[in-house]
């Protein structure tokens, strides 16, 4: 198993324009969860899934942003008409137990 | 609701020199404590975590950190710092139930000088 995997690595987008992300979790792992990171700051955490259901989604910060995990395994993380407020690091981590792994991220930056 | 908060957003120490990173939580009950490191452009690496037992809790790299449950804290600590311990490094806490989301402090920037 190579670890959580998150695709791309690297996206430029221009404002209004939609994006969506890709996180592959460890196999194992039934609990998947998705941070935000900007500059400076400690990872805010987003949304997290057990199996295909969303267990929390109040902390998504905004009707712009949807996550899905569809059959369990991969998830997918859609901002719609991005902002310059986007351009941050976002982060897909998975559990199993008391044990989370994280992925390298994808860093959108919005021009 | 929990909460972390990482005393100082910078600390500057000297090669060789003893590495605190202070970490305070707040936790309605008791709490799973984990500290990360962060490398420029990399994901997020896992130093070490408390979950129960022993509060004195070794990790990578020659780092420990202890829980003190009366002060609420969970400082990481590192006897002599190397060049390569240069890093942002988090704190983060979560329920004392599997699965739920960690929480993480802003984070302290070590830097290391020689």
């Amino acid at each position: 198993d190579t670890g959580v995997s998150q695709d791309p690595r690297h996206k430029i987008t221009k404002r209004g324009q939609n994006v969506t992300f890709r996180c592959d979790p460890i196999s194992e792992h039934n609990r998947l969860y998705w941070y935000r990171q900007t500059l400076g700051q400690g990872p805010e955490f987003l949304t997290y899934f057990q199996n295909e259901a969303q267990l929390e989604k109040s902390r998504l910060l905004s009707d712009r942003f949807s996550a899905e995990r569809p059959k369990g395994s991969f998830s997918t993380l859609e901002i719609q008409r991005t902002e310059q407020g986007d351009s941050a690091m976002y982060l897909c981590a998975s559990s199993f137990r008391d044990g989370y792994t994280f992925g390298s991220g994808t860093r959108l930056t919005v021009v | 609701a929990q909460s972390v908060t990482q005393l100082g957003s910078h600390v500057s120490v000297s090669e060789g020199a003893l590495v605190l990173l202070r970490c305070n939580y707040s936790s309605s009950v008791p709490p799973y404590l984990f500290w990360y490191v962060q490398y420029p452009n990399q994901g997020l690496q896992l130093l070490l975590k408390y979950t129960t037992g022993a509060t004195l809790v070794k990790g990578i790299n020659g780092f420990e950190a202890e829980f003190k449950k009366s002060e609420t804290s969970f400082h990481l600590t590192k006897p002599s710092a190397h060049m390569s311990d240069a890093a942002e490094y988090f704190c983060a806490v979560t329920l004392n139930q599997a699965g739920t989301a960690l929480i993480f402090g802003k984070g302290t920037t070590l830097s290391v000088s020689s």
